[in-house]
């Protein structure tokens, strides 16, 4: 079936770096856009970065542009989110999702990976 | 300060039906037939209940029902269950730029 595993969560200092990996299967990876959304503790949903299906486009959300890289490893199954200089507003749980194709939804979600930013 | 306006919580009785709705602005909503809501219990992922203002995944009962006027979207849930207690998300693409908005979600009570 469908599925999405986050992993590389856990908790980092403030300014500090954490790399999550996303692992894909049941579907052919190479053929979704796909993108990181996260949610603070008791909080909203947030989006946070897009990549399309080959990385040619890639999108970021105000709040992390210029500390968060997306990228993927299609070879691989794999999307990836490296975070730098980490704040404490940072802290969430980071889920992957696809895009359904051709459209604007998000039809498939991980089960998330917390991110904790604190000293 | 989420970019689509959500009420905080909604309410209502077994069998009953409940409107939840969703304002954005010319720019996302208004501009595009791409508003998208979600479902979310206490501690699992999201799931997609309503795409491109109204249309449902396979699987979604047919209580869940989505509309669009303006820059106003609204999911309607119809004969309302127990089950349906949840969270509930709208979103819109909102252009390249932006590229998803989403609400700041609505706790939905079944009394």
């Amino acid at each position: 079936q469908v599925q999405l595993v986050e992993s590389g969560g856990g908790l980092v200092k403030p300014g500090g770096s954490l790399r999550l990996s996303c692992a894909a299967s049941g579907f052919t990876f190479s053929d979704y856009y796909m993108s990181w959304i996260r949610q603070a503790p008791g909080k909203g949903l947030e989006w946070l970065s897009f990549i399309s299906s080959g990385s040619a486009t890639i999108y970021y959300a105000d709040s992390v542009k210029g500390r968060f890289t997306l990228s993927r490893d299609n070879a691989k199954n794999s999307l990836y989110l490296q975070m730098n200089s980490l704040r404490a507003e940072d802290t969430a749980v980071y889920y992957c999702a696809r895009l359904s194709l051709g459209r604007r939804e998000f039809d498939c979600w991980g089960q998330g990976t917390l991110v904790t930013v604190s000293s | 300060q989420s970019a689509l306006t959500q009420p905080p919580s909604a309410s209502g009785s077994p069998g009953q039906s409940v409107t939840i709705s969703c304002t954005g602005t010319s720019s996302d909503v208004g501009a595009y037939n791409y508003v998208s809501w979600y479902q979310q219990h206490p501690g699992k992922a999201p799931k997609l209940m309503i795409y491109e203002v109204s249309k449902r995944p396979s699987g979604v009962p047919d209580r869940f029902s989505g509309s669009k006027s303006g820059n106003t979207a609204s999911l309607t849930v119809s004969g309302l269950q127990a089950e349906d207690e949840a969270d509930y998300y709208c979103s819109s693409y909102a252009g390249s730029n932006n590229f998803v908005v989403f609400g700041g979600g609505t706790k939905l009570t079944v009394l």
